[in-house]
């Protein structure tokens, strides 16, 4: 069964607090796993693409981590601001074009 | 650079109406996804497609269907519509491979009153 779970559902934290969500995926068949923010109204858009286990990613105050053999990564956001209130969805690659989305977590940033 | 575009941008039905939401991927991109979000709902994976071929299924109701076609565009096309239908439709590109990032278009903003 290829679930992807991300947790929390939904985090709601103050401005200038960092946080951190999961995304967990099978361990096998990985080819790659994907972090994208997405707006309410707005096209989703692509954070990160990691593929080797042991990847760690940064944009700015958005940093990810990926383990691969024990099928989770970690997105981290230092410092939240309002801006960054968005669901973060993770996407697992299991083939070369068979990807599979987490539900996402939706973050709130309160002034 | 061209993106992916998504038509129409609103559609406006009535229950039990059908409706068909169109996907234009960014050239030579071979893979195309449809994504639904309603209203406060966290955005639901509905179908994939590869090379002309549906390559994952995730929640799509039975009376959705979707093809990608020859120039690799795709359709999604859904049935008997339900208010509980109305959402956000989202297709995403991508040319495939391990390091290559989903594009996503504006979306179909679809109404069933």
């Amino acid at each position: 069964i290829l679930n992807v779970e991300q947790s929390p559902q939904s985090l709601h934290v103050q401005e200038g607090d960092s946080t951190n969500f999961t995304c967990s995926f099978p361990s096998s068949n990985f080819y790659a796993l994907h972090w994208y923010r997405w707006e309410t109204a707005k096209s989703p858009e692509a954070l990160f693409v990691m593929t080797l286990n042991g990847d760690e990613k940064k944009k700015g105050r958005i940093s990810a981590t990926l383990n691969t053999k024990e099928g989770y990564s970690y997105l981290y956001i230092k410092g939240s601001q309002p801006e960054d209130s968005a669901t973060y969805l993770c996407a697992f690659l299991y083939n070369n074009n068979d990807m599979r989305f987490g539900a996402g977590t939706r973050l709130t940033v309160k002034p | 650079a061209a993106g992916v575009i998504q038509s129409p941008r609103h559609l406006i039905k009535e229950k039990r109406e059908t409706a068909t939401l169109k996907c234009y991927p960014i050239p030579r991109h071979d893979t195309v996804y449809w994504y639904q979000q309603g209203p406060g709902q966290d955005p639901q994976f509905l179908i994939s497609f590869y090379e002309k071929m549906q390559s994952d299924k995730g929640s799509i109701p039975d009376r959705f269907s979707a093809q990608q076609f020859s120039d690799y565009h795709s359709e999604l096309n859904m049935s008997s519509l339900e208010l509980g239908d109305s959402a956000l439709y989202f297709c995403a590109s991508s040319s495939g491979g391990l390091n290559e990032k989903l594009f996503f278009g504006s979306g179909t903003q679809l109404s069933v009153l």
